[in-house]
């Protein structure tokens, strides 16, 4: 079965400060995609940052960075110079090439940026 | 080119009445996934579908719930009798195809309270 696990149900960060946000996954598929996505208070879902399992190098798009150990399962998502419309809600996610290609989620974490 | 359209945005039943919740997905997407969130939790999947077609329901309760997609028209989220327990942010996303590499998109959510 598939399994996304974020330990970290709230994390503080100083504005322009780095952040790593943590993401563990379970699965026994041999393709599969991992996802971040940011959930503003006012709820919609923001797709932030895409890394796939046979991809050679780690993902990186703007200010986000995916920091991909498969080895380990773990998708880490680094956020540099963080700033104040980063507090949010991220949620990790996975999609596999089995199970009907469904995409789970984590419980996701809460960052709180700091002025 | 509109996103994903969820409506209404609001909803507010009393218990024993039927909630219909529903989803347009993008221009050119034919695959419709169904989530639930509980507040400052994760997204649970519920559904998948297809035009016409229910791909994977085993997030779904099997009593009072049901999702459709029909050939024309948009995807309804269907609970019967509800009771306290299913208030909640019912999310629909949708993908264009089915591949790990393919990103979610999510509408702005339902949020459901019985009363």
């Amino acid at each position: 079965a598939q399994k996304i696990t974020q330990t970290q149900p709230g994390m503080f960060v100083q504005e322009k400060e780095a952040v790593t946000l943590d993401c563990t996954y379970d699965t026994s598929d041999p393709s599969y995609g991992l996802f971040w996505y940011k959930q503003p208070s006012s709820g919609e879902m923001i797709f932030l940052i895409y890394q796939g399992s046979y991809d050679q190098q780690n993902a990186t798009e703007g200010r986000y960075s995916l920091n991909f150990q498969k080895a380990r399962k773990s998708a880490n998502l680094v956020i540099s110079a963080s700033q104040l419309g980063d507090s949010a809600m991220y949620f990790c996610a996975m999609r596999g090439d089995t199970g009907g290609f469904k995409t789970i989620f984590g419980a996701g974490t809460r960052l709180f940026v700091k002025a | 080119n509109a996103g994903v359209m969820q409506n209404p945005r609001h909803l507010v039943r009393r218990r024993g009445q039927e909630a219909r919740l529903r989803c347009s997905p993008m221009k050119g997407h034919s695959h419709v996934y169904w989530y639930r969130q509980l507040p400052e939790e994760g997204l649970k999947f519920m559904v998948y579908l297809q035009k016409e077609n229910i791909i994977d329901e085993s997030g779904m309760p099997k009593e009072r719930f049901s999702a459709e997609f029909p050939k024309e028209g948009p995807s309804i989220l269907r609970i019967q009798q509800v009771v306290r327990g299913d208030s909640a942010a019912y999310f629909c996303a949708s993908s264009k195809l089915t591949a790990t590499n393919e990103k979610l998109f999510f509408g702005s959510g339902t949020q459901l309270s019985v009363l």
